[in-house]
């Protein structure tokens, strides 16, 4: 099945220690998302890619990196995690043109900061 | 700037009672609207995407409605494997690229 995936499932890094999060998908979709999840709060957009094109919402800190490096991968890089990045970091891909189309997520990775 | 609000933000019900939650938007032009389901832990999971007023999309005990100024989400006869948090996101033209805004969601638990 055609699928979004994200590894780890469960990440424990130390405080101030870089980590990476990886996603990958099947889709062939054009478009992928990192957005970052809190407890009961909804899930907020750190950046996308349209294609190779990076755009970077205005107020993700400059903490949070991502890298492209072909339509199938993308990676979230934290270089210097804080207690409150922990989250959950939900990865989504989505196909555009004809039109903007539905996002589908991946499970998510569970970030814990020690 | 988009807005989103979901109503209830809670909601229990017994198995077999149907109820509807509701999603309110203030968009610049709407380009999309998205339902999505979410269990604790997990990412979301795509229910329905509504483009126009007038618009119904069923699936299974869910049943999707959008107006011009709100969706709404008919479960009827729920189970208890309904339960979860269930999101409403919008796309707008106001926004730029595909960035979507989200409702705060609302919890549904389905007792037996």
């Amino acid at each position: 099945d055609a699928m979004v995936i994200q590894n780890p499932r469960y990440q424990v890094t130390q405080f101030g220690k870089p980590v990476t999060l990886s996603c990958s998908q099947t889709l062939n979709h054009n478009v992928m998302y990192w957005y970052q999840q809190k407890s009961s709060q909804a899930p907020k957009l750190l950046f996308h890619y349209y294609d190779k094109d990076f755009n970077n919402e205005a107020d993700t800190p400059d903490n949070f990196q991502s890298r492209r490096p072909n339509t199938s991968f993308c990676f979230l890089d934290i270089r210097s995690p804080g207690l409150g990045d922990a989250a959950m970091y939900l990865c989504a891909t989505s196909r555009d043109p004809p039109r903007p189309d539905t996002q589908y997520f991946g499970p998510g990775t569970r970030l814990t900061v020690l | 700037e988009d807005q989103v609000t979901q109503s209830p933000e809670a909601l229990r019900l017994q198995e077999g009672e149907s109820s509807s939650l509701n999603c309110s938007y203030t968009v610049s032009g709407l380009r999309g609207l998205f339902w999505y389901r979410q269990d604790p832990g997990k990412g979301p999971e795509f229910l329905f995407t509504l483009y126009s007023a007038g618009e119904e999309k069923e699936k299974e005990r869910l049943k999707a409605t959008l107006t011009k100024k709100e969706s709404f989400l008919h479960i009827t006869a729920p189970k208890p494997e309904d339960s979860a948090t269930y999101l409403c996101a919008v796309l707008s033209r106001q926004t730029s690229g595909s960035r979507l805004t989200f409702g705060e969601g609302t919890q549904l638990t389905v007792n037996p």
